[in-house]
């Protein structure tokens, strides 16, 4: 079975810094992808970003990167340059395939940003 | 391009009713799924539709059902209301190798 684990209920970064926010996952199957979700107090998920386990280079999208660490089974997101528009729920979730597969999820990270 | 879209975005009701939430997908996808998000909690996958049929579902009892139209459009039915539905519940859309996108969801309170 699929797990994802985020251990960071909350964490505070200061405005124009860069914050890790870790993932670590387990599964048996060969081949899944890893994403990034941001919840603000809205409610929608906002897709961030993607990494497939086969991919060879770590993913960017903008000031988003995920740090992939396959033999950790890590999947931590790094946000550069801290936005104040950045505080909101994160979500770390993977599935088998890439839009045919469900997601599932972690319990979150809360991130705050002060400026 | 318009994408995920839900509705109603509120609904309270009472013990024992039945619900229905609607959801329209992104243009180009064709797959929806079903999350429901307790307070506090991470998303729990209820189901997915694909080609008008169920193609996978989660650990969810058989008071949620599902419809997927013609058009990709899907609707997600509970029967028999409990407390514990009270949620934020969320549809996906996607297509074969595209990441899943949100709607806004639809926050039901069951009093």
């Amino acid at each position: 079975a699929q797990k994802i684990t985020q251990t960071q209920p909350g964490m505070f970064v200061q405005e124009k810094e860069a914050v890790t926010l870790d993932c670590t996952y387990d599964t048996s199957d060969p081949s899944y992808g890893l994403f990034w979700y941001k919840q603000p107090s809205s409610g929608e998920m906002i897709f961030l970003i993607y990494q497939g386990s086969y991919d060879q280079q770590n993913a960017t999208e903008g000031r988003y990167s995920l740090n992939f660490q396959k033999a950790r089974k890590s999947a931590n997101l790094v946000i550069s340059a801290s936005q104040l528009g950045d505080s909101a729920m994160y979500f770390c979730a993977m599935s088998r395939f890439r839009g045919t597969d469900k997601l599932i999820f972690g319990t979150g990270t809360r991130l705050q940003v002060f400026p | 391009d318009a994408g995920v879209t839900q509705s109603p975005t509120h609904l309270i009701k009472t013990r024992g009713q039945q619900v229905t939430l609607r959801c329209s997908p992104k243009s180009g996808h064709d797959t929806v799924s079903w999350y429901q998000q307790a307070l506090g909690q991470g998303p729990q996958f209820i189901f997915q539709y694909y080609e008008e049929e169920e193609r996978q579902r989660g650990n969810f009892p058989d008071r949620f059902s599902g419809h997927q139209f013609p058009n990709y459009s899907s609707e997600l039915n509970v029967n028999a209301l409990l407390l514990g539905d009270s949620a934020l519940y969320l549809c996906a859309s996607s297509s074969t190798a595209e990441t899943q996108y949100f709607g806004p969801g639809t926050r039901l309170l069951v009093l």
